[in-house]
Protein backbone atom coordinates (compact mmCIF):
# COMPACT_ATOMS: atom_id res chain seq x y z
CA UNK A 1 0.00 0.00 0.00
CA UNK A 2 1.21 3.06 -1.04
CA UNK A 3 1.69 5.51 2.15
CA UNK A 4 2.91 9.26 2.50
CA UNK A 5 3.63 10.29 6.05
CA UNK A 6 4.08 13.70 6.84
CA UNK A 7 5.79 15.38 9.60
CA UNK A 8 3.69 17.22 12.54
CA UNK A 9 2.21 20.47 13.20
CA UNK A 10 4.68 23.47 13.38
CA UNK A 11 4.41 26.86 15.15
CA UNK A 12 7.02 29.15 13.96
CA UNK A 13 7.97 32.90 14.93
CA UNK A 14 8.38 34.86 11.88
CA UNK A 15 12.17 35.02 10.83
CA UNK A 16 12.89 31.43 11.93
CA UNK A 17 13.26 28.50 9.51
CA UNK A 18 11.56 25.38 9.17
CA UNK A 19 12.68 21.76 7.38
CA UNK A 20 8.96 19.61 7.37
CA UNK A 21 8.67 16.23 5.87
CA UNK A 22 7.08 13.51 3.72
CA UNK A 23 7.79 9.71 4.21
CA UNK A 24 7.00 7.54 1.83
CA UNK A 25 6.28 4.00 1.47
CA UNK A 26 5.11 0.69 -0.23
CA UNK A 27 6.80 1.59 -3.56
CA UNK A 28 10.01 2.36 -5.19
CA UNK A 29 10.35 5.74 -3.94
CA UNK A 30 13.06 6.83 -6.56
CA UNK A 31 10.51 6.03 -8.91
CA UNK A 32 8.02 8.42 -8.56
CA UNK A 33 7.89 12.55 -8.44
CA UNK A 34 6.85 14.00 -5.16
CA UNK A 35 5.22 17.49 -5.36
CA UNK A 36 3.93 20.30 -2.15
CA UNK A 37 0.82 21.71 -2.78
CA UNK A 38 0.11 24.96 -0.04
CA UNK A 39 -3.43 25.23 1.01
CA UNK A 40 -4.02 29.27 3.39
CA UNK A 41 -6.53 28.96 5.82
CA UNK A 42 -9.97 28.92 4.35
CA UNK A 43 -8.71 28.78 0.75
CA UNK A 44 -7.84 27.06 -2.57
CA UNK A 45 -5.35 24.49 -3.53
CA UNK A 46 -1.76 26.01 -4.72
CA UNK A 47 1.31 24.12 -6.71
CA UNK A 48 4.59 24.54 -5.47
CA UNK A 49 6.83 22.49 -7.30
CA UNK A 50 7.52 18.69 -7.40
CA UNK A 51 11.05 16.61 -7.07
CA UNK A 52 12.21 13.41 -8.84
CA UNK A 53 13.64 11.53 -5.82
CA UNK A 54 15.72 9.42 -8.52
CA UNK A 55 18.35 12.02 -9.58
CA UNK A 56 16.85 14.94 -7.56
CA UNK A 57 15.74 16.54 -10.52
CA UNK A 58 13.58 19.56 -9.01
CA UNK A 59 10.58 22.05 -10.67
CA UNK A 60 9.09 25.10 -8.81
CA UNK A 61 6.40 27.45 -9.48
CA UNK A 62 6.88 30.88 -10.34
CA UNK A 63 5.69 31.68 -7.24
CA UNK A 64 7.27 29.74 -5.14
CA UNK A 65 11.00 29.71 -6.80
CA UNK A 66 13.11 31.19 -4.19
CA UNK A 67 11.02 31.02 -1.33
CA UNK A 68 11.49 27.46 -0.61
CA UNK A 69 13.53 24.73 -0.86
CA UNK A 70 12.38 20.95 -2.40
CA UNK A 71 14.61 18.09 -1.65
CA UNK A 72 14.57 14.52 -0.76
CA UNK A 73 16.78 12.40 0.57
CA UNK A 74 16.35 8.79 -0.99
CA UNK A 75 18.35 6.67 1.09
CA UNK A 76 15.08 7.44 3.67
CA UNK A 77 12.49 7.44 1.31
CA UNK A 78 11.68 11.53 2.65
CA UNK A 79 11.33 14.46 0.38
CA UNK A 80 11.30 17.65 2.25
CA UNK A 81 9.99 21.01 2.08
CA UNK A 82 12.47 23.88 3.53
CA UNK A 83 11.74 27.66 4.56
CA UNK A 84 14.91 29.52 5.25
CA UNK A 85 12.83 32.42 7.06
CA UNK A 86 9.44 32.26 7.64
CA UNK A 87 7.24 34.80 7.35
CA UNK A 88 3.24 34.99 9.10
CA UNK A 89 2.17 34.58 5.29
CA UNK A 90 3.65 30.85 5.08
CA UNK A 91 0.74 29.69 7.74
CA UNK A 92 -0.97 27.34 5.91
CA UNK A 93 -1.53 23.50 5.61
CA UNK A 94 1.11 22.08 3.56
CA UNK A 95 0.32 18.66 1.81
CA UNK A 96 3.00 16.42 -0.27
CA UNK A 97 1.34 14.00 -3.16
CA UNK A 98 2.79 11.62 -5.25
CA UNK A 99 2.41 11.10 -9.17
CA UNK A 100 1.32 7.83 -10.65
CA UNK A 101 3.75 7.81 -13.20
CA UNK A 102 7.48 8.77 -13.70
CA UNK A 103 6.54 11.75 -16.16
CA UNK A 104 6.25 14.93 -14.58
CA UNK A 105 3.48 15.83 -16.63
CA UNK A 106 0.92 14.28 -13.64
CA UNK A 107 -1.87 14.56 -11.56
CA UNK A 108 -1.28 13.60 -7.85
CA UNK A 109 -2.58 9.99 -6.93
CA UNK A 110 -1.54 9.77 -3.66
CA UNK A 111 -1.59 12.33 -1.06
CA UNK A 112 -0.19 13.12 2.66
CA UNK A 113 -2.33 13.82 5.31
CA UNK A 114 -0.73 17.40 5.70
CA UNK A 115 1.21 19.39 7.62
CA UNK A 116 -0.04 22.82 9.46
CA UNK A 117 2.64 25.62 9.58
CA UNK A 118 1.66 28.11 11.98
CA UNK A 119 4.15 31.29 11.95
CA UNK A 120 3.36 34.05 14.64
CA UNK A 121 5.28 36.17 17.00
CA UNK B 1 0.57 30.00 -16.40
CA UNK B 2 -2.75 28.34 -17.50
CA UNK B 3 -5.53 30.11 -15.28
CA UNK B 4 -8.39 27.81 -14.32
CA UNK B 5 -11.82 29.04 -13.39
CA UNK B 6 -14.21 27.43 -11.78
CA UNK B 7 -18.23 28.09 -11.73
CA UNK B 8 -20.11 28.25 -9.87
CA UNK B 9 -18.27 29.18 -6.43
CA UNK B 10 -21.04 27.71 -4.70
CA UNK B 11 -24.07 25.09 -5.86
CA UNK B 12 -26.88 24.07 -3.54
CA UNK B 13 -28.86 21.22 -4.42
CA UNK B 14 -29.88 18.39 -2.65
CA UNK B 15 -29.26 14.84 -2.17
CA UNK B 16 -30.56 12.38 -5.44
CA UNK B 17 -30.14 15.78 -7.64
CA UNK B 18 -27.77 15.96 -10.49
CA UNK B 19 -24.78 18.28 -9.96
CA UNK B 20 -22.70 19.82 -13.06
CA UNK B 21 -19.44 21.88 -12.32
CA UNK B 22 -17.39 23.64 -14.69
CA UNK B 23 -14.20 24.08 -15.01
CA UNK B 24 -12.74 27.05 -17.83
CA UNK B 25 -8.94 27.06 -18.60
CA UNK B 26 -7.22 30.16 -19.65
CA UNK B 27 -5.93 28.30 -22.48
CA UNK B 28 -6.06 24.77 -24.12
CA UNK B 29 -4.88 22.55 -21.78
CA UNK B 30 -2.78 19.46 -23.81
CA UNK B 31 -4.01 16.01 -23.85
CA UNK B 32 -7.02 16.86 -21.88
CA UNK B 33 -4.28 16.69 -18.86
CA UNK B 34 -7.16 17.60 -16.10
CA UNK B 35 -7.74 15.85 -13.00
CA UNK B 36 -11.04 16.61 -10.12
CA UNK B 37 -10.12 16.20 -7.08
CA UNK B 38 -12.55 16.20 -4.29
CA UNK B 39 -11.61 17.44 -0.28
CA UNK B 40 -13.70 17.32 3.13
CA UNK B 41 -13.26 19.59 5.97
CA UNK B 42 -10.23 18.23 7.77
CA UNK B 43 -9.24 15.97 4.66
CA UNK B 44 -6.54 15.98 2.47
CA UNK B 45 -7.59 16.18 -1.09
CA UNK B 46 -8.88 12.57 -3.21
CA UNK B 47 -8.65 12.08 -6.62
CA UNK B 48 -11.75 11.59 -8.82
CA UNK B 49 -10.94 11.81 -12.36
CA UNK B 50 -7.63 12.32 -14.62
CA UNK B 51 -7.09 12.47 -18.29
CA UNK B 52 -10.64 14.69 -18.12
CA UNK B 53 -12.39 11.58 -18.12
CA UNK B 54 -11.14 8.69 -16.31
CA UNK B 55 -12.24 7.82 -13.21
CA UNK B 56 -9.68 6.55 -10.33
CA UNK B 57 -9.53 3.62 -8.72
CA UNK B 58 -12.53 2.92 -5.82
CA UNK B 59 -14.30 6.26 -7.49
CA UNK B 60 -18.88 5.39 -7.88
CA UNK B 61 -19.63 5.51 -11.10
CA UNK B 62 -22.05 8.33 -10.59
CA UNK B 63 -19.01 10.49 -10.70
CA UNK B 64 -18.24 11.52 -14.97
CA UNK B 65 -15.27 13.44 -16.31
CA UNK B 66 -15.53 15.59 -19.74
CA UNK B 67 -14.28 17.94 -21.95
CA UNK B 68 -11.54 18.84 -23.78
CA UNK B 69 -9.68 22.06 -25.07
CA UNK B 70 -10.42 24.95 -22.56
CA UNK B 71 -13.81 23.60 -21.30
CA UNK B 72 -14.53 20.47 -18.64
CA UNK B 73 -16.89 19.23 -16.73
CA UNK B 74 -17.33 17.19 -13.85
CA UNK B 75 -20.83 15.83 -13.06
CA UNK B 76 -22.23 13.91 -10.40
CA UNK B 77 -25.73 11.96 -11.45
CA UNK B 78 -26.99 11.55 -8.31
CA UNK B 79 -25.92 13.44 -4.74
CA UNK B 80 -25.14 10.90 -2.07
CA UNK B 81 -25.06 12.96 1.38
CA UNK B 82 -21.24 12.19 0.87
CA UNK B 83 -20.48 14.14 -2.27
CA UNK B 84 -21.14 17.49 -0.33
CA UNK B 85 -17.43 18.95 -0.13
CA UNK B 86 -15.17 21.21 -2.14
CA UNK B 87 -13.99 19.96 -5.85
CA UNK B 88 -11.01 21.33 -7.54
CA UNK B 89 -9.68 20.77 -10.88
CA UNK B 90 -6.03 21.01 -12.31
CA UNK B 91 -4.34 21.02 -15.16
CA UNK B 92 -1.12 19.11 -15.36
CA UNK B 93 -0.63 19.20 -19.21
CA UNK B 94 1.28 22.55 -20.04
CA UNK B 95 4.05 24.11 -18.97
CA UNK B 96 4.51 24.66 -15.18
CA UNK B 97 3.03 25.53 -12.95
CA UNK B 98 0.38 22.70 -13.41
CA UNK B 99 -2.40 25.01 -11.75
CA UNK B 100 -5.52 24.59 -9.66
CA UNK B 101 -8.98 26.13 -10.01
CA UNK B 102 -10.19 28.08 -7.29
CA UNK B 103 -13.00 25.45 -6.14
CA UNK B 104 -16.44 24.91 -6.25
CA UNK B 105 -18.78 23.97 -3.24
CA UNK B 106 -21.01 22.02 -3.16
CA UNK B 107 -23.32 22.52 -0.60
CA UNK B 108 -26.88 21.20 0.82
CA UNK B 109 -29.73 22.55 0.11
Amino acid sequence: EVQLVQSGAEVKKPGESLKISCKGSGYSFTSYWIGWVRQMPGKGLEWMGIIYPGDSDTRYSPSFQGQVTISADKSISTAYLQWSSLKASDTAMYYCARTPTKHSSSWFHYWGQGTLVTVSS
Amino acid sequence: EIVLTQSPGTLSLSPGERATLSCRASQSVSSSYLAWYQQKPGQAPRLLIYGASSRATGIPDRFSGSGSGTDFTLTISRLEPEDFAVYYCQQYGSSLPYTFGQGTKLEIK
